[in-house]
């Protein structure tokens, strides 16, 4: 079966210029997370949406970043004005609802903002 | 505020020697732990989980880790390592902490096999 996607796969952009990445969740998944990777660290949250309850930004790092979530269906990251420190690759995860279960990532969209 | 620790950055070893890589985590209550695994140019995915029941647990390719309550632990450990072993290796925690059950995640340990 289909597992998450995300697009693009890698994007370059310039200093000071907005970008928008998506994310395709499983089919039915009600869960879905934004994670940010920076080269040879962790996954560092950034935001979270079940189901139809409000979203939980707190992972969000500025106000530069947003994210949107139309019901349970696909997600889009926006980055406005980006900054060489956004270098990261992007990861989007499902899950079957918030608790318990296993998150199922994409590929991630590195983003280069040079 | 919740955090998961990973002792171990990067760890080198050599083919068929043991693993153990650690994971602690700092909550109270009733928790959720799994380790996931992340292969050179492939995604994160899921090695194996704790929710209940026997806290020695088994996951994919010969992996285990045992939840240690009184530690706030949850190692994870291989007896004989691979080469194809090679990859950066992620301990989670899913606390319960009202309706918000997203994972919290350690910084990751990079872990190398030479042959």
């Amino acid at each position: 079966g289909a597992g998450v996607s995300q697009s693009p796969s890698n994007k370059v952009t310039e200093k000071g210029k907005d970008v928008e990445l998506r994310c395709d969740p499983i089919s039915g998944h009600t869960a879905l997370y934004w994670y940010r990777q920076r080269l040879g660290q962790g996954l560092e949250f950034l935001i979270y949406f079940q189901g139809n309850s409000a979203p939980d930004k707190s992972g969000l790092p500025s106000d530069r970043f947003s994210a949107e979530r139309t019901g349970e269906s696909v997600s889009t990251l926006t980055i406005q004005r980006t900054q060489q420190e956004d270098s990261a690759v992007y990861l989007c995860a499902s899950s079957r609802d918030g608790g318990n279960n296993e998150q199922f990532f994409g590929p991630g969209t590195r983003l280069t903002v040079l | 505020a919740q955090s998961v620790s990973q002792h171990n950055h990067h760890v080198i070893l050599s083919e068929a020697a043991s693993l153990e890589l650690g994971c602690n985590y700092s909550y109270g209550g009733t928790v959720n732990l799994f380790w996931y695994v992340q292969y050179p140019g492939q995604h994160l995915q899921l090695l194996l989980k704790y929710f209940s029941g026997d806290p020695l647990v088994k996951g994919i390719k010969g992996f285990e880790a045992e939840f240690i309550k009184s530690k706030f632990s949850f190692n994870l450990r291989k007896p004989s390592v691979q080469w194809s072993d090679t990859a950066e290796y992620f301990c989670a925690v899913n606390a319960y902490a009202g309706n918000n059950r997203k994972l919290i995640w350690g910084l990751g340990t990079s872990l190398a096999v030479n042959p």
